[in-house]
């Protein structure tokens, strides 16, 4: 148990889908990422929020909306995705940019 | 864009055996960090060395870090078929946030 839980752990949407995925941190941590993490493929940095604030955003398309209400939650608003976004999406923290990460167990997503 | 790249790719060991892992990254660090995954989990961070370190411990891992060569590595000693994962190496480019190499998948086998 990390401090960083992450909801739902799967989903399975279509195309025409939207869903959104949670992510909560219990640590007081300052910082907050999304990961996309694809079979065979390197961790892709997805969005970075310090401090409520969006910090990063790393060419992420549209169909995947952040956002950070408080330094507790961050959310990632799904819609119109594609048969290739099917990965493991991954929820992380640090006190401090840079510092030690944090991360949930991920959501596993399948979009058909 | 990656920072680090883990060397190997694949490494197969078997119970008892150390396993030496490689990280190499290409701007200046403030620190280095080492990552296990389990299959399909999250993250767990192992160890964390600054850029005025040069070697860490703990437990059965010892870090060492060479700024010159821009590369570091990751040793557990006395495998167990428990420390099956895959390792990421993790640099902050100066204050950012974090960027993971490829990975390197560790096999023990008993």
């Amino acid at each position: 148990e990390t401090g960083v839980t992450q909801t739902p752990r799967h989903l399975v949407m279509g195309m025409t889908n939207k869903k959104s995925l949670k992510c909560e941190q219990h640590l007081g941590h300052n910082a907050m990422y999304w990961y996309k993490q694809s079979a065979k493929k390197p961790l892709e940095l997805m969005f970075v929020y310090n401090f409520k604030e969006q910090t990063e955003n790393n060419s992420v398309p549209s169909r995947f909306s952040p956002e950070c209400p408080n330094s507790s939650h961050l959310f990632l608003h799904l819609h119109t995705l594609q048969p290739e976004d099917s990965a493991l999406y991954l929820c992380a923290s640090s006190q401090k940019l840079g510092e030690t990460q944090y991360f949930g167990p991920g959501t596993r997503l399948l979009v058909l | 864009s990656q920072q680090g790249e883990e060397d190997p790719q694949a490494l197969s060991i078997q119970e008892g055996e150390n396993a030496t892992m490689n990280c190499s990254y290409k701007t200046s660090i403030n620190n280095l960090q080492w990552y296990r995954q389990n299959s399909g989990r999250g993250l767990v961070h192992l160890i964390l060395i600054r850029s005025n370190e040069r070697e860490k411990h703990s437990g059965r891992l010892r870090v060492t870090l060479d700024t010159s060569k821009k590369s570091s590595s990751l040793l557990i000693t006395a495998s167990r078929a428990a420390d099956t994962a895959s390792y990421f190496c993790a640099t902050d480019g100066g204050g950012t946030a974090l960027i993971f190499g490829k990975g390197t998948t560790l096999s023990v086998s008993s």
